[in-house]
């Protein structure tokens, strides 16, 4: 079975702070992708960043980081120099492969960050 | 706009009444996803289509909800003789096919139902 725990329900930062979200998760597979999505207050999920599991090298990306340990099965995410507009709910996820290649995205319960100035 | 659309945002109705709701997927996505998001929690996945073939359904399916995607384009999920329990946002997402190992799935914006 595949799951995702998110266990930060909210942070407050103030605007400049890094801030670090945190993501467990547990699958059977192999192989598998990690994502992180952001969802404003307007509600769409916006896709952030992709980490494949056999690949463990941590990238940077503009303001975003990320951590990916294969051994805690982690995968945490990093805003550096928050901005008030980072402020949104986001999602880590997990890839599971469906019949036909298509694939399921498997959702932590999200953590909610507030960026105030 | 090229990306994936849903009609309506909003939609109110009353129990016991059937609701459907539209998904415009990216013109060249042969994949289309329905997930189901109550307040508070992540997305929960419904169902998935390759083309028109349904390949895909979550046990939160239940008898009442339905979808489709007759030619492969655009697919609608209807929900039988609403509940309150079904008062969530329905998110439709879509993806490439082929071999192409990221296959992101993009999001629409949602139609968030609120059942009376």
């Amino acid at each position: 079975a595949q799951k995702v725990t998110q266990a930060q329900t909210e942070i407050s930062v103030v605007e400049k702070e890094d801030v670090t979200l945190d993501c467990v998760y547990e699958t059977r597979d192999t192989t598998y992708y990690l994502f992180w999505y952001k969802q404003p207050p307007s509600g769409e999920l916006v896709f952030l960043i992709r980490r494949n599991s056999f690949d463990e090298q941590n990238e940077i990306s503009g303001r975003y980081s990320w951590n990916f340990q294969k051994s805690t099965s982690s995968f945490n995410f990093t805003i550096t120099a928050s901005q008030v507009v980072d402020s949104a709910v986001y999602f880590c996820a997990l890839r599971h492969i469906l019949t036909g290649g298509g694939n399921k995205l498997t959702f932590g319960t999200g953590t909610q960050l507030k960026v105030e100035l | 706009d090229t990306g994936v659309s849903q009609d309506p945002r909003h939609k109110i109705t009353k129990r016991g009444q059937n609701v459907t709701f539209r998904c415009d997927p990216i013109s060249e996505h042969n994949r289309l996803y329905w997930y189901r998001q109550t307040l508070g929690q992540g997305p929960e996945f419904l169902t998935y289509f390759q083309n028109e073939a349904q390949l895909e359904k979550s046990r939160l399916l239940s008898d009442r909800f339905s979808a489709e995607r007759p030619k492969g384009s655009f697919s609608t999920l209807e929900i039988q003789r609403t509940e309150q329990g079904d008062s969530a946002m329905y998110l439709c997402a879509s993806s490439a096919g082929g071999s192409r190992v990221s296959n992101e799935q993009f999001f629409g914006p949602g139609t968030r139902l609120t059942v009376l």
